[in-house]
């Protein structure tokens, strides 16, 4: 059963990068069926997706935030992470990370996501 | 982007009562070419991920109790408790993967009356 957990630091300043790693766990990253994504979850909102990375290194990026973020894949380590650059307030925001099925180039739901971590910005 | 509306936003009903939550989408997330809605539906219960409960709009997941369903086509979408417990209280929230990006609804509230 594949499990996700992500990791980084809780506090953050403005302008400030944001980094985050989401550690996978039964199963790997290589796996050609799916997309490793990062979402998002302000306070008392509704969830954004923010991208998704393949196990190519090929990416697509929400363009609401595409020129601040950046996701990469360790297939070392069976991680993938989140580099978000000069946050501010607004970003503050549990962080999940999730998987997503692709079938014939379709991606699919999200299932599992890990437990969440959240981000606060603040001077 | 699809925008994903949902209503209401918060909802409270007595247990063993039915719930209903509805979806739009800002364009029709019906596939001609299978016939298939690309929605999902997700529980979130607090201090926790959401839980994938339906996909296709209409198929549950493994493991879903047969209370919940999820039913319509094209734009309108709706999910259903049928006898509502005390363990269903949670923020409800559909998805489309229709397109890039894959957007979410607001998310409706469910509370015991």
């Amino acid at each position: 059963q594949v499990q996700l957990q992500e990791s980084g630091p809780g506090l953050l300043k403005p302008s400030e990068t944001l980094s985050l790693t989401c550690t996978v766990s039964g199963g790997s990253v290589t796996n050609t069926s799916y997309y490793w994504n990062w979402i998002r979850q302000p306070p008392r909102k509704g969830l954004e997706w923010i991208g998704y990375i393949y196990y190519t290194g090929s990416t697509n990026y929400n363009p609401s935030l595409k020129t601040r973020i950046t996701i990469s894949l360790d297939t070392s380590k069976n991680q993938f992470s989140l580099n978000l650059s000069s946050v501010t307030a607004a970003d503050t925001a549990v962080y999940y990370c999730a998987r997503a099925q692709v079938v014939r180039g379709e991606k699919r739901w999200f299932d599992p996501w890990g437990q969440g971590t959240l981000v606060t910005v603040s001077s | 982007d699809i925008v994903m509306t949902q209503s209401p936003d918060s909802l409270a009903v007595s247990l063993g009562e039915r719930a209903t939550i509805n979806c739009k989408s800002s364009q029709s997330l019906l596939y001609s070419s299978n016939n298939k809605n690309y929605l999902a539906w997700y529980q979130q219960k607090p201090g926790q991920p959401p839980k994938l409960l339906i996909y296709w709009a209409s198929t549950r997941e493994s493991g879903v109790p047969d209370r919940f369903s999820g039913s319509g086509s094209g734009t309108d979408f709706t999910l259903t408790i049928s006898s509502l417990q005390a363990e269903d209280v949670a923020v409800y929230s559909c998805q489309q993967y229709y397109s890039t990006p894959p957007t979410f609804g607001q998310g409706t509230r469910l509370e015991i009356k």
